[in-house]
């Protein structure tokens, strides 16, 4: 089973809107972090969430975690065409120790177009 | 303090050549973690390391790839006898601390198989 699928894969709007991206996953957690990537370079860390907070604030950046429904999503508000790139998201092994071991998804394309 | 440091950015190799890529982790980082990202997909855990040990290499094919983090100097993934499979962004992380990690990711460095 895949740890850390994020949807939509794929997701066009213009500048000045809000994004929202899902995260689902299936096993417990310690932590989730999202990631952004731009076309052709390494990956940049946006925020980390902790399995006992439910919300986190980072600038233009709202993260949500319901560990309930093993689920999180990243808003991007008023958004600007350089957040064009591929946001991921990324979970630890949870109780099993090795949670060092981040899991990550295919990611979700997010295009902004001015 | 410079962010992780990762050479060559891109490589290439034919078929048969050996392919060494190397890290260098941020600044009071012991803790060094390698990733491999395959064309459209997300990163998957390949080794941990911290000097002189390797941790975790559960992530890594048995056959053709090694990896070390000496004393001195950078940590080194090999690939020996590479395969146009192996064509792929190589990652490497560093954390100063396994505990609620948040990995600092370097630029990558991009194997191409000739």
């Amino acid at each position: 089973s895949q740890q850390g699928e994020e949807d939509p894969q794929a997701l066009s709007i213009q500048e000045g809107e809000n994004a929202t991206m899902n995260c689902s996953y299936k096993t417990s957690i310690n932590n989730l972090q999202w990631y952004r990537q731009n076309s052709g370079r390494g990956l940049v860390h946006l925020i980390l969430i902790r399995s006992n907070e439910r919300e986190k604030h980072s600038g233009r950046l709202r993260v949500t975690l319901d560990t309930s429904k093993k689920s999180s999503s990243l808003l991007i508000t008023a958004s600007r065409a350089a957040d064009t790139a591929s946001y991921f998201c990324a979970t630890d092994a949870g109780s099993g120790g090795s949670n060092y071991k981040l899991t990550f998804g295919k990611g979700t394309l997010l295009t902004v177009n001015p | 303090n410079a962010g992780v440091m990762q050479n060559p950015r891109h490589l290439v190799r034919r078929r048969g050549q050996e392919a060494r890529l190397r890290c260098s982790p941020m600044k009071g980082h012991s803790h060094v973690y390698w990733y491999r990202q395959l064309p459209e997909e997300g990163l998957k855990f390949m080794v941990y390391l911290q000097k002189e040990n390797i941790i975790d290499e559960s992530g890594m094919p048995k056959e053709r790839f090694s990896a070390e983090f000496p004393k001195e100097g950078p940590s080194i993934l090999r690939i020996q006898q590479v395969v146009r499979g192996d064509s792929a962004a190589y990652f490497c992380a560093s954390s100063p601390t396994r505990q609620y990690n948040e990995q600092f990711f370097g630029p990558g460095t991009r194997l191409t198989v000739l």
